[in-house]
């Protein structure tokens, strides 16, 4: 199973919005709504954000969003803010009791 | 408040064994499956394994499948790793995280206990 495919890096600044994509295959992204996203500041665990392609957890600012189409999600994160700097990473089932990451964007509010 | 915390990673030579746990608090444990993630600086976020909520039913990753176990304890509210034949590839740090009720992703993770395999 090969990594979902993200841009390494992805920069705005304060109060401007930033939009992550993660591209898979059919065999993942294209065929489940079982995308995630997650968030990791340096040293931390990682943080759910999005579920379910663009369900947000209960104490997720409304500021981040989700979407797909055809084989890529993406993350959107409006208004930017200081603490939004920090790693992130999608995730997709791949079928057959599968998981599947992305490999990673690192966020950079300027 | 909901807690998830890792122990049990070291360094250990290529071939030899590792039993990782997590201790779980602030939920009902029992209620829910629980898996294990690994990341490396190489390569990112690796899916490792998934447990049933009653410990039935368990999925690994290709790449530790005959070699890892996941198992765990209801009554004491632990998971655990056995990691057995480990290569040098499995270096990472561990992260157990909590199945999403949804089920396809997951929803809290703890912060990881790091394993090394070298000679």
């Amino acid at each position: 199973q090969s990594a979902l495919t993200q841009p390494p890096s992805a920069s705005g600044s304060p109060g401007q919005s930033v939009t992550i994509s993660c591209t898979g295959t059919s065999s993942d992204v294209g065929t489940y709504d079982y995308v995630s996203w997650y968030q990791q500041h340096p040293g931390k665990a990682p943080k759910l954000m999005i579920y379910e392609v663009s369900r947000r957890p209960s104490g997720v600012p409304d500021r981040f969003s989700g979407s797909k189409s055809g084989n890529t999600a993406s993350l959107t994160v409006s208004g930017l803010q200081a603490e939004d700097e920090a790693d992130y990473y999608c995730s997709s089932y791949a079928g057959s009791n599968n998981y599947v990451f992305g490999t990673g964007t690192k966020v950079t509010v300027l | 408040q909901l807690q998830l915390v890792e122990s049990g990673g070291g360094v250990v030579q290529p071939g030899r064994s590792l039993r990782l746990s997590c201790t779980a608090s602030g939920f009902t444990f029992s209620s829910y499956g629980m898996h294990w993630v690994r990341q490396t600086p190489g390569k990112g976020l690796e899916w490792v394994a998934l447990i049933w909520y009653d410990g039935n039913t368990q999925y690994y990753a290709e790449s530790v499948k005959g070699r890892f176990t996941i198992s765990r304890d209801n009554s004491k509210n632990t998971l655990y790793l056995q990691m057995n034949s480990l290569r040098a590839e499995d270096t990472a740090l561990y992260y157990c995280a909590r199945r999403g009720i949804g089920g396809y992703y997951f929803d809290y993770w703890g912060r990881g206990t790091l394993v090394t395999v070298s000679s």
